[in-house]
């Protein structure tokens, strides 16, 4: 059973433009979850998502920032018109079912903004 | 708002010692608490996962504590090795509330063992 899986591992992007961040959840999981990791800050939270449906956006940027979970393919974290601020690494996270259950992580994309 | 606090912030010790991370937490309406490690560049593994029923759980060398009342967890590892080298995080899910479907991280304990 495969991992998280994210790509790219890597996203070089000059301010302006657009950064799509994708991350595909472990089979059988079907909630998603998004954290940004800001240099020398912990972890923060940003969405929640489950197929076609935002649950809980209450951790995104109120401008700029966009998450999805289509019916097929993986989720996708979209940032229009990045800044510098927006260099992080950016994890996605799923889960089964069961609200309770543990978060599984993948191995994150860099994100660096020139 | 939730916060989470790791002491010590930092820690280097001499291969083969036990050792204790610290981790708080001020609301104690929590789903379940989880450990993890990071290693430099990488992503989180998932070391345990403790419900809000639980008071503690074991895997190999780790033993993880709970203790919601007071707001506290603890991570010991035991027979400390240079590949525990990593920075562990400890992360808490809230009952309910806005973001309490995501996790709240602490900043980490960053862990030196030497050879």
């Amino acid at each position: 059973n495969a991992g998280v899986m994210q790509n790219p591992r890597h996203l070089v992007r000059r301010r302006g433009q657009e950064a799509r961040l994708r991350c595909s959840p472990m089979k059988g999981h079907s909630h998603v979850y998004w954290y940004r990791q800001l240099p020398e800050e912990g972890l923060k939270f940003m969405v929640y998502l489950q197929k076609e449906n935002i649950i809980d956006e209450s951790g995104m940027p109120k401008e700029r920032f966009s998450a999805e979970f289509p019916k097929e393919g993986p989720s996708i974290l979209r940032i229009q018109q990045v800044v510098r601020g927006d260099s992080a690494a950016y994890f996605c996270a799923s889960s089964p079912f069961q609200r309770e259950d543990e978060q599984y992580f993948g191995p994150g994309t860099r994100l660096t903004v020139t | 708002k939730q916060e989470v606090t790791q002491i010590p912030a930092a820690l280097s010790v001499p291969e083969g010692e036990n050792l204790v991370l610290n981790c708080s937490f001020t609301d104690s309406a929590i789903y379940n608490l989880q450990w993890f490690r990071q290693d430099p560049g990488k992503g989180l593994t998932s070391l345990l996962l403790i419900q809000s029923s639980q008071r503690e759980q074991t895997s190999g060398r780790l033993n993880a504590s709970l203790d919601k009342s007071s707001g506290r967890s603890t991570l010991y590892i035991a027979a400390s090795q240079p590949g525990d080298s990593a920075t562990y995080l400890c992360a808490v899910r809230l009952y309910s509330g806005g973001g309490a479907d995501g996790l709240t991280f602490g900043k980490g304990t960053h862990l030196i063992i030497q050879p």
